[in-house]
């Protein structure tokens, strides 16, 4: 099966303009989490999507947001980008059981 | 917000020396899970250990879960150069789909 694909792999925004991420998950896969990762504070769970629903969200602000389609694969959006969310976005999909796979990443620069 | 510490943040070793890193968290858990990340890239996952299991094996890796002390260790025995990387474990909650993961262990294991 093909692993977890995200895209773009790295994008340059600068502050007030918004970015859409993109995720799918491997195939079969119903469950797609997101992660923040910065050298300051670590890997931090944005939210999952399960069926299309949001499960569990993470402390972040109004500005990021997500949503999963029908055939499971994920975006996630930030508006009014600030130059502290320049970082690694993660996207890892699960198939019911508690491991998850994740993708390459997706790496923002926000100037 | 991070659920728990890692220690040590950095370790230097030899090729054929065992490592052993240590995770401790705060919560009531579910499972917990140990990943390796290469130069901040996706996040590989190593091992699952549940929460009623006490030690588990794979290949080089053995972890064990103290669930009363709240922690956990990751040993890696006979190390190679290629397990140079980050090393995260990581919490699952019930109901799952939101992992909690530590600040992270920097292996370097020297040729």
């Amino acid at each position: 099966k093909a692993g977890v694909t995200q895209t773009p792999r790295y994008l340059i925004k600068t502050r007030g303009q918004q970015v859409t991420l993109s995720c799918s998950p491997i195939s079969g896969h119903r469950s797609v989490s997101w992660y923040q990762q910065t050298p300051g504070q670590g890997l931090q769970f944005l939210f999952e999507y399960f069926s299309e629903t949001q499960r569990n969200k993470g402390n972040f602000p109004g500005r990021f947001s997500g949503r999963q389609f029908s055939n499971s694969r994920s975006e996630m959006n930030v508006s009014t980008l600030e130059l502290g969310d320049s970082a690694l976005y993660l996207c890892a999909s699960s198939g019911g059981q508690e491991t998850q796979y994740f993708g390459p990443g997706t790496r923002l620069l926000v100037l | 917000s991070q659920q728990g510490e890692e220690d040590p943040q950095a370790l230097s070793i030899q090729e054929g020396e065992n490592a052993t890193m240590n995770c401790s968290y705060k919560t009531s858990i579910n499972n917990l899970q140990w990943y390796r990340q290469n130069s901040g890239r996706g996040l590989v996952h190593l091992i699952l250990i549940r929460s009623n299991e006490r030690e588990k094996h794979s290949g080089r890796l053995r972890v064990t879960l103290d669930t009363s002390k709240k922690s956990s260790s990751l040993l890696i025995t006979a190390s190679r150069a290629a397990d140079t990387a980050s090393y995260f474990c990581a919490t699952d909650e019930f109901p799952g789909g939101k992992l909690i993961f530590g600040q992270g262990t920097e292996l370097s294991v020297k040729p």
